[in-house]
């Protein structure tokens, strides 16, 4: 167990609905990371928050958004959503801002399906 | 650019048997994070090491063992004596020193058969 939890583990919904995925860190994490993990894509970095402000951002669409809050927990929200959006979503955690020799921990992932 | 290739999509093994992951990748950066990750059927991604570049020393715990070799690009990783719980996909994982995010390679899936 690595100590960051994401819930839901399964979402099933319909095409063109919006969903939200819920993300807490470990305990003392400052920064939290959004992957997503799909077949013809495999594991890709969506974006990056840390200590509330976004850091980094990778191939996020723009139908999604993220954020986190005062508490450290963090959201991924995604709209208008298609077949394709099927993924496993992954948080993932680490005590500071990412670079030098931080480590992420993930999460055991949301698996979304998109129908 | 940054790339981490694992050119094994698939592994097979019998169990007690020594297999090998390899892991070749690309960077501009003299100072950059290497990483090994678990992916068990049950879905989660476990943090196995972390290497940095500037230490070549290799790595063992227990029946796992890390090759690092700068001069080739490549940072293999060794499980000996295999066992069925080893079966897993396995992410070898790039980050560089200015940025957060990792670059992963597709994955080698072993399977240990008893």
């Amino acid at each position: 167990d690595s100590g960051v939890t994401q819930t839901p583990k399964h979402l099933i919904t319909a095409t063109g609905q919006r969903v939200t995925l819920r993300c807490s860190p470990r305990s003392g994490d400052l920064s939290v990371y959004w992957y997503q993990q799909s077949l013809d894509q495999g594991l890709q970095f969506l974006i990056q928050y840390y200590n509330g402000e976004e850091r980094a951002k990778g191939n996020i669409l723009e139908r999604f958004s993220a954020q986190q809050f005062p508490d450290l927990h963090s959201e991924l929200n995604l709209s208008s959503l298609e077949l394709g959006d099927s993924a496993l979503y992954f948080c993932a955690s680490s005590v500071a801002t990412g670079e030098g020799p931080d480590t992420q921990y993930f999460g055991p992932g949301t698996r979304l399906t998109v129908l | 650019a940054q790339k981490v290739t694992q050119a094994q999509t698939e592994i097979s093994v019998v169990e007690k048997e020594d297999v090998t992951l390899d892991c070749v990748y690309e960077t501009r950066d003299t100072t950059y994070y290497l990483f090994w990750y678990k992916q068990p059927p049950s879905g989660e991604l476990v943090f196995l090491i972390r290497r940095n570049s500037f230490d070549e020393q290799n790595e063992i715990s227990g029946r796992y063992s890390w090759n690092f070799q700068k001069s080739t690009s490549s940072f293999n990783f060794t499980i000996t004596a295999s066992q069925v719980v080893d079966s897993a996909v396995y992410f070898c994982a790039l980050r560089e020193l200015s940025g957060g995010k990792l670059i992963f390679g597709q994955g080698t899936e072993l399977s240990v058969k008893p």
